[in-house]
């Protein structure tokens, strides 16, 4: 079975872009959730979505955003890129919203200059 | 909002020693977690807990949940080269792994 996987890899934008990063859930799950990590940090809280609604959102200003599609893969984008964006994007799924194990993709590394 | 201490910042050992880190909470926790991250990986869980005082054991790994629920430390025995990576505490206010927060990791560093 596949597990959580992200696309792109690597990404490189420039400021005041905006860029949208791909989350496919492992089969089965739900509940999908995102995370930014900046280098030498632990992940912190950005979203999560579950059966297409918005569960949860961290202390992230409104150019992020994100959706879930009806086959529980999602989108997370984000306008006017910063330097400060700069970081690796991970996505974990859960088969529900109370599920007390989450799994990780491997991330997207977004590098804005 | 909540935050994690998580210590040592990074440790550097000889191969076959323990190893000891823990985390501590301004906030209670009704579950902590603990992964390992390799480079150029997302996190991989290694240990759940539930239950304040709960103790468990994943091969060489134990972790414990303190009895305050602020919080749990993790200990690896006779330490091998596979261990290098960082090691991240989550705790969850609620029972919802899609929500956790998170430590800024230690740093171990296995010498052979």
């Amino acid at each position: 079975d596949a597990g959580v996987t992200q696309s792109p890899t690597h990404l490189i934008k420039t400021r005041g872009q905006q860029v949208t990063l791909r989350c496919s859930p492992i089969s089965g799950h739900k509940s999908v959730s995102w995370y930014q990590q900046v280098l030498g940090q632990g992940p912190q809280f950005i979203f999560q979505y579950y059966e297409k609604e918005e569960r949860g959102r961290g202390n992230f200003p409104d150019r992020f955003s994100a959706r879930q599609f009806p086959n529980y893969s999602s989108e997370l984008n984000v306008n006017a890129l910063l330097l400060g964006d700069s970081a690796l994007y991970l996505c974990a799924s859960s088969f529900f919203q109370g599920s007390t194990e989450a799994f990780f993709g491997q991330g997207t590394r977004l590098t804005v200059v | 909002g909540q935050q994690l201490n998580q210590s040592p910042q990074s440790m550097f050992i000889q191969e076959g020693e323990d190893v000891s880190m823990n985390c501590t909470s301004s906030s209670i926790f009704n579950t902590w977690l603990w992964y390992k991250q390799d480079p150029g990986e997302g996190p991989v869980l290694l240990i759940a807990l539930y239950k304040a005082g709960e103790l468990t054991s994943n091969g060489r790994l134990t972790a414990q949940f303190g009895i305050t629920r602020k919080d749990s430390f993790l200990n690896i025995s006779a330490s091998i080269p596979s261990d290098v990576g960082i090691y991240f505490c989550a705790g969850q206010a609620g029972t919802n792994a899609g929500k956790s927060t998170f430590g800024d990791g230690t740093t171990l560093t296995v010498k052979p």
